[in-house]
């Protein structure tokens, strides 16, 4: 079975700086996909970024990029010039690509963006 | 982009009673949908997956008679929370996607309180 460790329960970074969130998962599967989902106090969940596992070039969107280390299983996720509005629940996410398509979420990191 | 409307976003009822949760795909067809649930502070546990013209597939220790899902079209599920329970009070979310892989999206959540 697929798990999803993220070992940050809660993180606090002043504004403009740049924080990296943890994530580690376990699979033998070789296709599949990697996420990172922001979820603020509205409870929306919001797609922040999305890695393909047989790409080796890193994902980034705007300030947000993934460090995906496929050997290693761990694909974290640093964001840059962090801004108040990145405070929110973070959730890092695994799809195995087959029949059932699931989604296995970490439990979460809360980050809070200091003013 | 790809739109996942859910309804209501809360409800109240009492124990014992019967409350329908809708889940629709606004822009595009999703043969498949999935149903979490989440605690607060908590992550999205997976509680079934949707499949359209079928049953669902509910995840170990979910009950499939107490949480009834129904895939009638391309475009809609349901959940029903049958003779609901103060335990049963929750924060339900629906996910769908139009190609497995690029990201689910999600719906806004429903928040269910059982008095």
């Amino acid at each position: 079975a697929q798990t999803v460790t993220q070992s940050q329960p809660e993180m606090s970074v002043q504004e403009a700086e740049t924080v990296t969130l943890s994530c580690t998962y376990d699979t033998s599967e070789n296709n599949y996909y990697l996420f990172w989902y922001k979820q603020p106090p509205s409870r929306q969940m919001i797609l922040v970024i999305r890695q393909e596992a047989y790409k080796q070039q890193n994902a980034t969107e705007n300030r947000f990029s993934v460090n995906f280390q496929k050997a290693a299983k761990s694909f974290s996720l640093k964001i840059s010039d962090s801004q108040l509005g990145d405070t929110a629940m973070y959730f890092c996410a695994f799809h195995r690509v087959s029949r059932d398509d699931k989604i296995i979420f970490g439990k979460g990191t809360r980050l809070h963006i200091l003013p | 982009g790809a739109v996942v409307s859910q309804h209501p976003s809360w409800v109240i009822c009492k124990s014992g009673t019967s409350v329908k949760i809708e889940c629709r795909s606004l822009d595009f067809q999703a043969t498949t949908m999935f149903w979490y649930r989440q605690f607060p502070k908590q992550s999205l546990m997976l509680m079934a997956t949707s499949n359209e013209g079928s049953k669902a597939t509910y995840e170990q220790g979910v009950e499939k008679d107490k949480f009834l899902i129904n895939h009638a079209s391309l475009t809609l599920s349901t959940l029903t929370v049958t003779s609901a329970h103060p335990e049963d009070s929750s924060f339900y979310i629906c996910s769908a996607g139009p190609v497995p892989g690029e990201g689910y999206t999600f719906g806004s959540g429903t928040r269910l309180t059982v008095v």
